[in-house]
């Protein structure tokens, strides 16, 4: 059964880059026709798409353009991990990240989410 | 961009109920239409994808329709394991989008 696991500081000071991990078990980072994504959700809202990057020989990534350029993933086959960073961050970055799994449309598999909050 | 829109935003409902949710994109979208379900501090449980397809193991008295502009979720008899906030999701030219939920309360 596919897993998913975030890791990475549950605290950020304003204008740092925060950076998540999502180790990937019983399963691929590489397997083909497969997405690795990013999703938050701020306390008490809804949920945000962030990004997901695609590997197939060569890697894809996508970015909600709500973020400005801000975020970037990025594939580890070696750890078989994913990553996030999302650089000059704000309180308004405080959220539960989740990374996901997809096949394109649908997300099927979750991480349990960390909650990373931006406070100095 | 396309903006999906879901109604109610909070429903009140006793077991037994048969629940529908709504999901209204500002544009006509193709079946690239997902249901989602999320209880407090858990992460969120895909329930339906390409508008009606049933994902496996959920159970069946979970639907999903529609097409153009306006998708449904429907909960046939509502189960105490049901109260939750659902999510819709859409998906068009390497963008997700999400709802902004609704949230299924006890009445």
């Amino acid at each position: 059964q596919l897993q998913l696991q975030e890791s990475g500081p549950g605290l950020v000071e304003p204008s740092e880059t925060l950076s998540l991990s999502c180790i990937v078990s019983s399963g691929s980072v590489t397997t083909y026709d497969i997405y690795w994504g990013w999703i938050r959700q701020p306390p008490g809202k809804g949920l945000e798409w962030i990004g997901s990057i695609y590997y197939s020989g060569t890697t894809y990534t996508y970015y909600n353009p709500s973020l400005r350029g801000r975020a970037t993933t990025s594939i580890d086959s070696s750890k078989n991990h994913f990553s996030l960073q999302i650089t000059s961050v704000t309180a308004a970055d405080t959220a539960v990240y989740y990374c996901a799994r997809h096949e394109a449309a649908e997300f099927d598999h979750w991480g349990q989410g960390i909650l990373v909050t931006v406070s100095s | 961009d396309i903006q999906m829109t879901q109604s109610p935003s909070t429903l009140s409902a006793s077991v037994g109920d048969r629940v529908t949710i709504t999901c209204r994109a500002s544009q006509s979208i193709s079946s690239w239409l997902a249901w989602y379900q999320q209880k407090p501090g858990k992460a969120p449980k895909l329930l339906i994808f390409k508008a009606s397809s049933l994902k496996s193991g959920v159970p069946s008295r979970f639907s999903g329709s529609g097409s153009g502009a306006e998708f449904t979720l429907t909960i046939s008899s509502l189960q105490p394991d049901d109260f939750a906030t659902y999510y819709c999701q859409h998906y068009n030219s390497y963008m997700w989008t999400f709802g902004q939920g609704t949230k299924v309360e006890i009445k």
